[in-house]
């Protein structure tokens, strides 16, 4: 079993919609959550941390839940430009582990 | 953006030959990453270091051996290079001084054994 599982999709939907990604992560010693974005031949670049009473950042908010060992982010008016591959993170002593990504399409 | 040049961009090889991978940051960050990101998997660490001359391995080590002789430079070594070793190498740092510090990734070098 991975560490850290994401459904890899792909998600195809049309602007405006929401979007909801699922991770879930094996290790209950983590410590630290992170939702990342990586667009396609680039890096993968932090969108945001995930805490434990949830947080929010403009259109994106995420979740975690750490007795299901679960950690969310929802996607609100999706725009073209969110369009990417969405990388769960999960850490534990400095350990990151990475989900292999959910692939998202925004289309007009 | 985080100060982290990967050299070069792009390399092709053939089997059997050494390589070298270059991280370069001029964030003064203590802590720095290799790892390979391959199709249907996430990234993978392959070796990491803690300060100039620590390193340790990580995940998916064999093959590969690392040197860090200044805190801005954290060279990627294949000894003898395998096909099996074409993948994308990112970079990565992080200064774990502070709780819940994430990583920031270099651009990435895409190295293709024939």
């Amino acid at each position: 079993r991975k560490e850290v599982e994401q459904d890899p999709g792909p998600f195809n939907v049309p602007e405006g919609a929401t979007v909801a990604f699922n991770c879930t992560y094996s290790n209950s010693a983590s410590q630290s959550f992170f939702w990342y974005r990586q667009d396609c031949r680039k890096e993968p670049k932090l969108l945001m941390s995930v805490y434990s009473s949830g947080n929010e950042d403009g259109r994106f908010t995420a979740q975690l839940n750490r007795a299901s060992q679960y950690i969310s982010l929802l996607i609100r008016d999706s725009k073209l430009s969110d369009s990417a591959t969405y990388l769960c993170v999960v850490n534990a002593n400095n350990d990151m582990r990475f989900g292999a990504g959910t692939r998202l399409t925004v289309k007009p | 953006d985080a100060g982290i040049t990967q050299s070069p961009r792009h390399k092709v090889t053939e089997t059997g030959t050494p390589v070298t991978l270059r991280c370069h940051q001029t964030e003064n960050h203590r802590y720095m990453y290799w790892y390979r990101q391959d199709p249907g998997h996430g990234l993978r660490l392959i070796h990491y270091s803690y300060g100039v001359k620590d390193t340790d391995k990580g995940e998916v080590s064999d093959g590969y051996s690392v040197s860090r002789s200044k805190t801005e430079d954290f060279l990627l070594t294949l000894e003898s290079a395998t096909s099996s070793q074409t993948s994308v190498y990112f970079c990565a740092i992080s200064d774990p001084g502070q709780v819940n510090q994430p990583q920031h990734f270099g651009d990435g070098t895409r190295l293709s054994i024939l």
